[in-house]
């Protein structure tokens, strides 16, 4: 069974430019959630999405947008890049909302320069 | 203030020997999970154990047990008979519920492991 799959594995933009980063969950699974990592803040929850809703948002501005289509599939954008979002962006999938256990993918680092 | 809270930024094992790994959290809800991830240099974040609040015996998972110390607020991992493969940040998380009753994880910063031959 194939594991949580993000692409790209690695980006490089500059100031001001948008980006979009996919991820596709696990067969089956039909929560997706994305969290944000830097070494300084650890993990931050960026939101969740089930049955192409988004169902929870964590605190980050609304440059920070996702969605969720009928096969699962996630995406999430950001908008007007600042140096401060570079971060390593991790999908977990989990089989419902109330499912305990998260499998995630190895993320995309973004670099913005 | 719901917190996680990992004190050992930086930990060394030998091979084979047993290690553990704090974990402390703060939560007013009675509800909650707690968790432990690995997270190894390819950066994909690895599911090991998961603890119920309401969960009387500390759960294990092969090498992994985690030390459940609900009075002390304390979720520690221990791993047994360290392996080289061992040697990754591990990921002390509690999940809760927010004022909308949708789930949250909240994580602590890590523990970077070497397991040393």
């Amino acid at each position: 069974k194939a594991g949580v799959t993000q692409t790209p594995r690695y980006l490089i933009k500059t100031r001001g430019q948008q980006v979009t980063l996919s991820c596709s969950p696990i067969s089956g699974h039909r929560s997706v959630s994305w969290y944000q990592q830097t070494p300084g803040q650890g993990l931050q929850f960026l939101f969740e999405y089930f049955s192409e809703t988004q169902r929870n948002k964590g605190n980050f501005p609304g440059r920070f947008s996702g969605r969720q289509f009928s096969n699962s599939r996630s995406e999430m954008n950001v908008s007007t890049l600042e140096l401060g979002d570079s971060a390593l962006y991790l999908c977990a999938s989990s089989l419902s909302r109330g499912d305990e256990k998260l499998f995630f993918g190895s993320g995309t680092q973004l670099s913005v320069l | 203030a719901q917190k996680i809270t990992q004190t050992q930024p930086g930990m060394f094992v030998q091979e084979k020997e047993a290690v553990t790994l704090d974990c402390t959290y703060d939560t007013s809800d009675q509800s909650y999970g707690l968790f432990w991830y690995k997270q190894p240099s390819s950066g994909e974040m690895i599911f090991l154990i998961y603890q119920g609040s309401y969960d009387e015996q500390n759960a294990t998972e092969g090498r992994y047990s985690l030390n459940f110390q609900k009075a002390r607020k304390s979720a520690n991992l221990v791993i047994s008979a360290s392996q080289l493969g061992d040697s990754a940040m591990y990921f002390c998380a509690m999940r809760v519920f927010n004022a909308g009753n949708n789930r949250k994880l909240i994580w602590g910063l890590g523990t970077s492991l070497a397991v040393n031959p």
